[in-house]
This record gives C-alpha cells, sequence and structure tokens, in this order.
C-alpha cells in the first residue's frame, strides 16, 4: 500500500538554525499539506500546498515558514530560524484529487535547544 | 467556529466493553468528518470517516453516529481491545480548503 514517507524521523537544532524536513507524497497525490503536533497536544493545520504553491496557510505559518516541491517529488518545509516553541512533530499528509481523505506521514520529532 | 470539541479527554474500558468518543462542532460548512488513531510516535492513520448526508456508517468494530441537527458526531468501537489502546482524533473539513480542523484527542486505554 502506498505511504507518505518522512525524513529525518528526529532532528535536533539549535535555536536559532535553519531546518528542512522532508517529505516524499503518494505518488498520484497532488495536495500537500503540513500539520504540527506540539507533545501532548491536538494535531494543527500548518499549510496546504496545491500546483505549486500555498492554498492556505495558519496563522502559525508566519515568515519563518516556508513550503516548496523541488523536484515534483519531494515536499519540504523549512524553518529558517528556529525557536525553542517549534519543538514539535511535523506531520506531512497528502491526499488525491477524489475524496477528503488525507494519510499522513510518520512525522518528523524536531527538537530545538 | 472552527473548533471541534472534543471529549473526552481520556477514557478507560474494560476488554470487550464499548468506547465511545464525542465531538461537536459549530461550522455548519463542515461535509467531511474523519476519525483518526494515533499510536504513540506514530503518525494519525484514518480510521473512518462519514459525510453529513448520512446518518450512521460502520466499519467493522467501529461506527460513526452523525447527528446533523446537534452538529454532532461520535465514534463508537464495539467489543474494544487492547491493542485498540490508542489516541483518537476527531476532524472535520469542508470542500474548498481541506485543511482538517482537528479535535484534541481522547487517549483510549482497554484493560485486559
Amino acid at each position: 500500500e502506498p505511504e507518505v514517507t518522512q525524513t529525518p524521523s528526529h532532528q535536533v537544532t539549535q535555536m536559532g538554525q535553519e531546518v528542512i524536513l522532508r517529505c516524499v507524497p503518494i505518488s498520484n497525490h497532488l495536495y500537500f499539506y503540513w500539520y504540527r503536533q506540539i507533545l501532548g497536544q491536538k494535531v494543527e493545520f500548518l499549510v496546504s500546498f496545491y500546483n505549486n504553491e500555498i492554498s492556505e496557510k495558519s496563522e502559525i505559518f508566519d515568515d519563518q515558514f516556508s513550503v516548496e516541491r523541488p523536484d515534483g517529488s519531494n515536499f519540504t518545509l523549512k524553518i529558517r530560524s528556529t525557536k525553542l516553541e517549534d519543538s514539535a512533530m511535523y506531520f506531512c499528509a497528502t491526499h488525491g484529487t477524489v475524496g477528503y481523505e488525507q494519510y499522513f506521514g510518520p512525522g518528523t520529532r524536531l527538537t530545538v535547544t | 467556529q472552527q473548533q471541534v470539541k472534543q471529549s473526552p479527554q481520556s477514557l478507560i474500558v474494560q476488554k470487550g466493553g464499548i468506547s465511545i468518543i464525542n465531538c461537536a462542532y459549530e461550522n455548519t460548512a463542515f461535509d467531511y468528518f474523519p476519525w483518526y488513531q494515533q499510536f504513540p510516535g506514530k503518525g494519525p492513520a484514518l480510521l473512518i470517516a462519514i459525510r453529513p448526508d448520512v446518518s450512521e456508517k460502520k466499519e467493522g468494530r467501529f461506527t460513526i453516529s452523525f447527528n446533523k441537527s446537534a452538529k454532532q458526531f461520535s465514534l463508537h468501537i464495539m467489543d474494544s481491545q487492547p491493542g485498540d489502546s490508542a489516541t483518537y482524533f476527531c476532524a472535520a473539513t469542508y470542500s474548498g480548503t481541506y485543511k482538517y480542523i482537528f479535535g484534541t484527542g481522547t487517549r483510549l486505554k482497554v484493560l485486559a
């Protein structure tokens, strides 16, 4: 069964450093999302991406965040200058052109020290 | 208006019992309501979903009940098993956005 993959599984970085989280969506899916989950809390929407541009973003997704699909397969989330409060699990999700079902990757645990 | 309220926060059920988790929403534009199951350290996995044109959907031991007038929906897990112990999230979305609004999650523990 096709699945969403994410790398790395765990990233530790120092405050102020840039990080790039990577996702490989399911191959025929065209809608891509990033969500985050602070430990013990609910999953929160960050951004949606379709047709090589951002469709929607939350107020969490400020100027420190960016997304791109650099090579037609990977989908990346970049945090330019990490803060302590960026520590969370980041999930990539994708869905196809039919239906609303989103398929989540296993997540990247980001720890900012 | 974009919130989805979920209860209870945690739930303990005996093996073989019925687990019931409830969600409520305000935005009447929502037209798709999935439930996700999440094990520790893993991503949410789609369990079952419903649209508002039906009042109930069943898949195996999992049933969603939907009450459009009350703007509530619930997940019932019949014959609960220790392997069902996980965190369950309800969510909602609508066409034009597709972003999911998640509930706060319910940590279910099924005792053997």
